[in-house]
Formats: C-alpha cells, structure tokens, sequence
C-alpha cells in the first residue's frame, strides 16, 4: 500500500466524450505525476503538477489536461476521446525535488468504445 | 535520458538469487540507474536506484559496474510474490517526474 488512491477503478466510455479520473496523493508530498500504460507496455509520461500548476509534460496532446488543488489532490481530464486511450492511467506522488522515489496509484481503467 | 535494454523475459527458482541485467551503455555521467518493478493489477513501485556505487536496500542490491554502462538488480531470496514486470531506467535525478518506462523483464519466479 502506498498510499496513493484513484478513483474510479474502471471506467467505459464512447468515442468523443470527456472523462475526469482523479487521485488522491500520499500524505505530505507535494507533487503529483500522470502516467498512461497502454496494454502490453511500460508507463508513458503525461504531465506532472506541483503548487498546483503544470511542472512538465510529456508527449500528449492538449486535450489531456490535469488540476493539481490545495490538498495537492489531482485530477486528470481528458477530452475528446478516442480509442487509443484506452489504457490504464497511473497516478504517482512524490516530494518535488525528491522525486528519486514516485509512489503509485494502482489506476484507473479506461475503455473507450 | 540513455536508453536501457533489458531482456525480455527471465524465470527464477523460488528461494534462488535473481540476478536482473540491464544495459545503459550511452549513461552520462549525472545519469542514475533507477529500478522499479510492476506486480499484475498494480501500479509500479520503486525497488533501488544509485549513480556508480553498489546500493542495497531491504528488498534488493543493485550492482553497477566499473565503467558504469551496465547493472544487474538482485533479488537474493526470490518468492513467489517477485514475479512481476522489472523496469531499469537511467535519467537524470531531481529532474521532472518523466521515468521513461521500457517494456521491461518479466521475471517469473517457480515453485
């Protein structure tokens, strides 16, 4: 258990709609990663945030989108959706600058029909 | 971030060392060697990491060698909870949280 928590666990979508996945990350860090693991294949980069603005960002287009808040929860949003998104999206937490160590979520699961 | 290449699978006898390679012959010198591991139906967790000195944590001992284009993570008493996908990935520390995730070795620990 790290402490990470995502929600929902699984999720069906259609192509063209938006959805909203959200993380809560461990207790006292600061920053918090999206990862998205198509089947078969390691975690890809999404976008990191920390105080709450976008900190890095991998190679995604911009209809991934993400919010970082006070509690340093998170969420990513994705919109526009078509069916290579479906994979599992990973959530990490770590202390900004120590970042030597991510904890992960265990993921949400998107299927887009 | 050096690129890292990793066989794709590899089984080991429950109870037995498992010795995982990794290759990173283009590492620059600020450049970690990194280890995580994916259980099924979990997201990754961190395992070990160092720069050029043997490192041993307790769950594993990461052997980097001399010239620092290789390393080898040692799982010295395998069960059947290890199996899982064995991630190497070299960056820079302190850097974005980007670990560029390979595909991998699959390591299959057996009765």
């Amino acid at each position: 258990e790290t402490g990470v928590t995502q929600s929902p666990t699984h999720l069906i979508k259609t192509r063209g709609q938006q959805v909203t996945l959200r993380c809560s990350s461990q207790s006292g860090h600061n920053t918090v990663s999206w990862y998205q693991q198509a089947l078969g294949q390691g975690p890809q980069f999404i976008f990191q945030y920390y105080r709450e603005e976008e900190n890095g960002r991998g190679n995604f287009p911009p209809r991934f989108s993400g919010l970082q808040f006070p509690n340093y929860s998170s969420e990513l949003n994705v919109n526009a959706l078509e069916l290579d998104d479906s994979a599992l999206y990973l959530c990490a937490s770590s202390l900004y600058q120590r970042n030597e160590k991510l904890f992960f979520g265990s993921g949400t699961q998107l299927s887009v029909l | 971030d050096a690129k890292t290449t990793q066989p794709t699978s590899m089984d080991c006898a429950e109870g037995r060392a498992a010795n995982l390679p990794c290759n990173h012959s283009t590492i620059s010198g600020n450049e970690y060697v990194y280890w995580y591991r994916q259980i099924h139906s979990q997201g990754p967790q961190y395992i070990i990491h160092g720069l050029k000195n043997n490192e041993t944590n307790e769950m594993a001992s990461l052997i980097i060698t001399e010239d620092r284009k290789s390393s080898t993570l040692i799982l010295p008493h395998a069960t059947l909870r290890d199996t899982a996908v064995y991630y190497c990935i070299v960056r820079v520390s302190y850097n974005n949280n980007d670990m560029r995730f390979g595909a991998g070795t699959r390591l299959t620990v057996k009765p």
